[in-house]
């Protein structure tokens, strides 16, 4: 079945990269996703990459995909206060298909 | 770990009819749900939070009584779309807590109103 995963903490000192792992198992994903998550509020999309790629870069967010290892991760350079979130991988087969989401990595930034 | 179940995956109606989504949380106790809509772009919007045995907060501008939310179970939260229209069509998906951390989300419910 398709299934998504993620670790649930990260913690990095402000400034430092933080880099947020996921690993899916659907070998026919054609989109995955990264969505952020702040209290209280819904599920903002931060960026998205097609299976075809391996890498897509949006100002200080990084996403890289090894297909083959079904490994995506999600880097945020010079990491501020205001990155604290919640931050949910996702795969779907189509922009009309389902959505399938990891259970969400918890990013903590430290002084 | 936790599943939810969300059904139906999809669904078309007529306009002015009634459409009732479920989700059920199938080996976890679920106090609380909370009901997302998507919008263009993929942005999930958080529509209400449901907490069992008590009345739903909704976000604002969701019409409560357009989107009926009923959590009556700790297995069991629905959200009904009444007198649905065409701009009512959608993809809407529940989640809940997933142990102390961490969200389980439901498959999700592609609506269209004819």
């Amino acid at each position: 079945g398709e299934d998504v995963e993620q670790s649930l903490f990260l913690s990095v000192r402000e400034g430092d990269s933080s880099v947020i792992n996921c690993t899916y198992t659907d070998s026919s994903s054609t989109y995955l996703y990264w969505y952020k998550q702040e209290p209280g509020a819904g599920l903002q999309l931060l960026t998205y990459i097609f299976s075809n790629m391996d890498m897509k870069q949006d100002q200080r967010l990084t996403v890289l995909l090894n297909k083959k290892d079904k490994h995506l991760s999600l880097r945020i350079a010079d990491t501020q206060t205001g990155d604290s979130a919640i931050y949910f991988c996702a795969e779907s087969r189509s922009s009309a298909s389902k959505i399938i989401f990891g259970s969400g990595t918890r990013l903590s930034i430290r002084p | 770990g936790a599943v939810v179940s969300q059904h139906p995956s999809w669904v078309i109606c007529k306009s002015g009819t009634s459409v009732k989504i479920e989700c059920r949380s199938l080996d976890f106790q679920a106090t609380t749900m909370f009901w997302y809509r998507q919008f263009p772009k993929q942005s999930l919007m958080l529509m209400a939070t449901s907490n069992e045995g008590s009345k739903a907060t909704y976000e604002q501008g969701v019409e409560k009584d357009k989107f009926l939310i009923n959590h009556a179970s700790l297995t069991l939260s629905t959200l009904t779309v009444t007198s649905a229209h065409p701009e009512d069509s959608s993809f809407y998906i529940c989640k809940q807590r997933a142990g102390e951390y961490g969200y389980t989300f439901g498959s999700g419910t592609r609506l269209t109103v004819v």
